[in-house]
């Protein structure tokens, strides 16, 4: 398994800040992931961050809002950019690790 | 595209009772079906998984069968305790990525509720 921490775990943000979310993993991971759980909602991929590469971001979510860097092999953020009400949600990272796919324990952004 | 169906919650249940979450899915190929739970204050936590079909993953009690005729990855549990409320939900990882290497597609969450 893997041991995922985030920074911050939850905050308060004006509407159109941004707030960059961190995520570092107990070990080196090839592939790491951006998930959202809207309030009452499932957990939908943001983007895929592998190190060495630009993220690659799935259907709904763009660069310019939701900016990503994985600088080494056991660190990445997620930067939620030009915020509104909308975007509170949890944000959670997760990695790949030998038997499936480990989360952190979220940051709840709730955005005013 | 992928999708995941779950039952709708909550689920309330007496302990030692028998526990089913149904869930089912729709994706090409066979992906690989994974159950995780999620502890009141805790975070998503892997509770087990199958890559192929008839495969069974189990963990803590806990059995789910990959069923490639129905599509579908029922939750199952033969005796259920206060400890197990929590909410389950069901996803999947593409055929091509080797297990869980690939974004997941996660069904609503079920939420299960175990009176004493």
């Amino acid at each position: 398994s893997a041991v995922i921490s985030q920074k911050p775990s939850r905050d308060i943000c004006q509407r159109g800040t941004s707030l960059t979310i961190q995520c570092q993993v107990d070990s080196q991971v090839t592939m790491m992931f951006w998930y959202r759980q809207q309030p009452g909602q499932s957990l939908t991929l943001i983007a895929t961050a592998n190190q060495g590469s630009e993220a690659t971001y799935e259907s709904g979510f763009v660069i310019d809002k939701f900016p990503i860097s994985r600088p080494n092999l056991t660190f990445s953020t997620l930067t939620v950019s030009n915020m509104s009400p909308e975007d509170s949600s949890i944000y959670l990272c997760s990695v790949f690790k030998g038997y499936g796919q480990y989360f952190g324990p979220g940051t709840r952004l709730t955005v005013l | 595209g992928n999708s995941v169906t779950q039952m709708e919650g909550p689920v309330t249940l007496s302990e030692e009772a028998f526990l089913t979450i149904n869930c089912t899915y729709t994706a090409t190929g066979y992906p690989s079906l994974f159950w995780y739970v999620q502890y009141p204050g805790e975070g998503l936590q892997l509770l087990l998984k199958a890559t192929k079909a008839d495969d069974k993953g189990s963990n803590k009690g806990f059995e789910a069968t990959y069923r490639k005729e129905t599509t579908s990855f029922h939750l199952e549990k033969g005796s259920v305790q206060v400890s197990d409320s929590a909410v389950y939900f069901c996803a999947l990882s593409p055929v091509y990525s080797g297990g869980g290497a690939d974004g997941l597609t996660f069904g609503k969450g079920t939420h299960l509720i175990i009176q004493p």
